[in-house]
């Protein structure tokens, strides 16, 4: 069973700083992992989406990078700004069986930029 | 393009009573997935849903049901809601069924009292 753990819990940075949001997980057999943003009371949004057989992707700040081997996922922001104030998410998605069309999402990381 | 839509966006219901919510697909996706997301489980899988058959089912009791029609818009059922139920209920959307990138609506807050 796959279980995914995000740390930190919660993250408060003044603005302007680079950071790093870690995802791990138990199951390395994963047919691609997604980054989402979510806002309070807000549904989720698609950050980043990494297949398996990718090592890294980028758009604008964000980077996210993946290695299977370890089970592990890093989100790094650059230069970061109060609007990036929200809950991070990981979700994993596994190859077949009973993970069929599921993601398994990590409990978040709640990040606070002020000014 | 529009995104995923979900109706309504916040229901209030009483023990015992039975609640339909909604999800239209991103146009031309054909996958539609519910999850719910409450503080103290965070997001957990319901149920997946391609060319109206559902593909694989989460950890949840009979209650809760789901069921997709020919245009991919998606409905779930829950029946004799239980102060539990009370979470948001969140729909994606993927291309095609599989693991392929989910796109979610804005949730439904669903509040049993």
């Amino acid at each position: 069973k796959q279980e995914v753990t995000q740390i930190p819990a919660a993250l408060s940075v003044p603005e302007g700083e680079n950071l790093v949001l870690n995802c791990s997980f138990t199951d390395s057999a994963i047919y691609n992992l997604q980054w989402f943003r979510q806002d309070p009371g807000k549904g989720l949004t698609s950050l980043l989406l990494i297949q398996s057989s990718q090592r890294e992707q980028t758009s604008g700040r964000l980077n996210a990078s993946l290695d299977k081997s370890s089970g592990r996922s890093t989100l790094y922001i650059a230069a970061s700004q109060p609007g990036d104030s929200a809950t991070y998410l990981c979700a994993l998605a596994n190859a077949g069986g009973t993970s069929y069309g599921k993601l398994t999402f990590g409990q978040g990381t709640i990040l606070t930029v002020h000014p | 393009k529009a995104g995923v839509t979900q109706t309504p966006r916040y229901l209030i219901k009483t023990r015992g009573q039975q609640v339909t919510l909604s999800c239209s697909p991103i146009s031309g996706h054909r996958s539609v997935s519910w999850y719910q997301q409450t503080p103290g489980q965070g997001l957990q899988f319901l149920f997946e849903y391609f060319s109206e058959t559902q593909r694989n089912k989460g950890n949840f009791p009979g209650r809760f049901s789901g069921r997709q029609f020919s245009n991919s818009r998606s409905e779930m059922n829950v029946s004799t809601l239980e102060l539990g139920d009370s979470a948001l209920y969140l729909c994606a959307s993927s291309p095609w069924t599989g693991n392929t990138e989910a796109f979610f609506g804005q949730g439904t807050r669903l509040t049993v009292v």
